[in-house]
Parts: C-alpha cells; sequence; structure tokens
C-alpha cells in the first residue's frame, strides 16, 4: 500500500530556532500535500495544502511567513517552522494524495512531534 | 462548506459490548465520508470510507458505519469491543475525495475489561 514518511518523528529544540519536517511519498507521487496540526486532545486543523511547483494554499489564520511550505517534487514536501516557540509545539500531519489515483482517500504520515523550549 | 460533527468526546465500553461512535455531516454536495482511527503518538490509520454506492461500508478490524442521508449521519459501529480498539477516532468529510479532509473532533474509545 501507499506509504507515507515524516521525518524526524520527534524533535525537541530551543525557542528561537527553525525546525524543518519533511513529509515523502515513498511509492507514489503526489501532486499535492497536505499539512495538519494537532494539539493535544484536539482534531487535526488543516493548516496548509502543498502543491508541487507552485505556492501552497494556506487555511485562514495560518502565517504563511511562519509556516514555510515548499513542495518541490512529486514525492517530497516540507514544513519549516520558523523562529519557532512554545505556543508551536504540537503534532503535525501531513497527507498526500497519488496523481493517478484521484479516487483514492489521501495517504497519513505518522506524525511529528514538535517541542519548543 | 463541509463539516462534521462527532457527538460524545469520549465512549466508554466493556470487552465484548457493541461499539457505537457517532457522526453527523455537514455538506451542500454529496459528501465523501471517512473514519480514521489514531493510537497514541501515532498517525492516522482509515477504517473506512464511503464514496458512492453501497451505503453500508465494512472496514477493517470488524468495523462497519452505514451512510444515511436522510439523517446526515455515518456512525460507526462494532459488534463486539476488543481491548485493542481503545483509540482515538475520527470522522471526516470532504466534498469529493480529491479535495481537503475536515475532521471531527474525535471521540476517544475507552475499553474495559
Amino acid at each position: 500500500g501507499a506509504v507515507v514518511s515524516q521525518h524526524p518523528s520527534w524533535v525537541i529544540c530551543k525557542s528561537g530556532t527553525s525546525v524543518k519536517i519533511e513529509c515523502r511519498s515513498l511509492d507514489f507521487q503526489a501532486t499535492t500535500m497536505f499539512w495538519y496540526r494537532q494539539f493535544p486532545k484536539q482534531s487535526l486543523m488543516l493548516m496548509a495544502t502543498s502543491n508541487e511547483g507552485s505556492k501552497a494554499t494556506y487555511e485562514q489564520g495560518v502565517e504563511k511567513d511562519k509556516f514555510l511550505i515548499n513542495h518541490a517534487s512529486l514525492t517530497l514536501s516540507t514544513l519549516t517552522v520558523t523562529s519557532a516557540h512554545p505556543e508551536d509545539s504540537s503534532f503535525y500531519i501531513c497527507s498526500a494524495r497519488d496523481r493517478y489515483y484521484s479516487n483514492q482517500p489521501q495517504h497519513f504520515g505518522d506524525g511529528t512531534r514538535l517541542s519548543i523550549l | 462548506a463541509q463539516s462534521v460533527t462527532q457527538l460524545g468526546s469520549h465512549v466508554s465500553v466493556s470487552e465484548g459490548a457493541l461499539v457505537l461512535l457517532r457522526c453527523n455531516y455537514s455538506s451542500s454536495v454529496p459528501p465523501y465520508l471517512f473514519w480514521y482511527v489514531q493510537y497514541p503518538n501515532q498517525g492516522l490509520q482509515l477504517l473506512l470510507k464511503y464514496t458512492t454506492g453501497a451505503t453500508l461500508v465494512k472496514g477493517i478490524n470488524g468495523f462497519e458505519a452505514e451512510f444515511k442521508k436522510s439523517e446526515t449521519s455515518f456512525h460507526l459501529t462494532k459488534p463486539s469491543a476488543h481491548m485493542s480498539d481503545a483509540a482515538e477516532y475520527f470522522c471526516a468529510v470532504t466534498r469529493g475525495v480529491n479535495n481537503d479532509m475536515r475532521f471531527g473532533a474525535g471521540t476517544r474509545l475507552t475499553v474495559k475489561p
């Protein structure tokens, strides 16, 4: 089955640093990937839609200059949390849609837990 | 706009008992509906989905759900709960399977021995 890999799975860093999270589709190509954020005991909230070769589409209230998204290839999207602060601590999950099997649902990664000290 | 409402943030059942997790949706167009399960510190695993066709859909681990348009519902059921079913369950909707997904608030299922 289709596999989406997220890296790292867990990261702890100091306030003010930038953190990059990778989302890779391992055995399929994805023109569209999605980034979600999940706070403890809450649901997943869509942050942005990542489009290969073009700018990401951000949801209302999500700062595009803080959460930089790059989707430079058909198998990789990255989310960079710039100048991270404790309130950015969360569980970040990506998903990817197979470009050739558009009738199939998104495939989710295992998530990245980000802790900002 | 599409949205889902999950009734009950926490459901507790005894092992072997029926599991019923409720989900109601709102959509201006025919929806695609999904149920996912999430274990602690892990991503989402698809349990089942409804797109078109048969309204009763069967998924993995013995779960099933029925799409009821008249009730705008897509409740998840399992005849007999197992301890390993304890997890967080999310109902989700898209306008079509190609579009972004909107999740419900989630229901935490606890299974008592």
